[in-house]
């Protein structure tokens, strides 16, 4: 069973620019959720995305946007990069949106804007 | 509005000592808590989870916590550490918000764990 992937590792963008980052779910899962981990902090729900509909929003400007393929990858994309964007981007894939699911964490990717 | 607090942003312990990591969480509903740990450079792996069946939860690698509502507080313990429990750890409170259950992390707590 193929575990959550996530593209690229690490990326450096300068201020202004979008970025877009990858993951794949694990296999059987329909539900993929995005976290910002800025350094030294917990992580901050950005969306869950469930079925290819969001299913949940944080606290996060429309600049970040996302996608869900019908195979159940999923697309972060942020516009307008600040530098308060430089953080580290989980990605977790769970079996259903229900909370009681185990969510399955991608080892990230860490983004840093210039 | 849910909320977790994560006392100790650094716990250090001997190695076989018993490790206590603390954390209280504010939920206006039932909540879902979890523990999840990260080794550098590495996503979060889940320890365990309470989802209102039995208070007290066991999960991988020896952890347990107990999920004492009269003192919001669900910490978790270990009664012997090994050096292989260096790492970062996590709390988290989900509860459900609008169709879907938005999860809250807790700023962490770094396990040093000496020889």
């Amino acid at each position: 069973e193929t575990g959550v992937t996530q593209s690229p590792t690490h990326l450096i963008k300068t201020r202004g620019q979008q970025v877009t980052l990858r993951c794949s779910s694990q296999s059987g899962h329909n539900t993929v959720s995005w976290y910002q981990q800025a350094l030294g902090q917990g992580p901050q729900f950005i969306f869950q995305y469930y079925r290819e509909e969001e299913n949940g929003r944080g606290n996060f400007p429309p600049r970040f946007s996302g996608l869900q393929f019908p195979n159940y990858s999923s697309e972060l994309n942020v516009n307008a990069l600040e530098l308060d964007d430089s953080a580290l981007y989980l990605c977790a894939s769970s079996r259903d949106s229900s909370s009681s699911y185990e969510q399955y964490f991608g080892p990230g990717t860490r983004l840093t804007v210039t | 509005a849910q909320s977790v607090t994560q006392l100790g942003s650094h716990v250090s312990v001997s190695e076989g000592a018993l490790v206590l990591l603390r954390c209280n969480y504010s939920s206006s509903v039932p909540p879902y808590l979890f523990w999840y740990v990260q080794y550098p450079n590495q996503g979060l792996q889940l320890l365990l989870k309470y989802t209102s069946a039995a208070t007290l939860v066991k999960g991988i690698n020896g952890f347990e916590a107990e999920f004492k509502k009269s003192e919001t507080s669900f910490h978790l313990t270990k009664p012997s550490a090994h050096m292989s429990d260096a790492a970062e750890y996590f709390c988290a409170v989900s509860g459900p918000s609008g169709g879907s259950y938005i999860p809250t992390f807790g700023r962490g707590t770094s396990l040093i764990v000496h020889p």
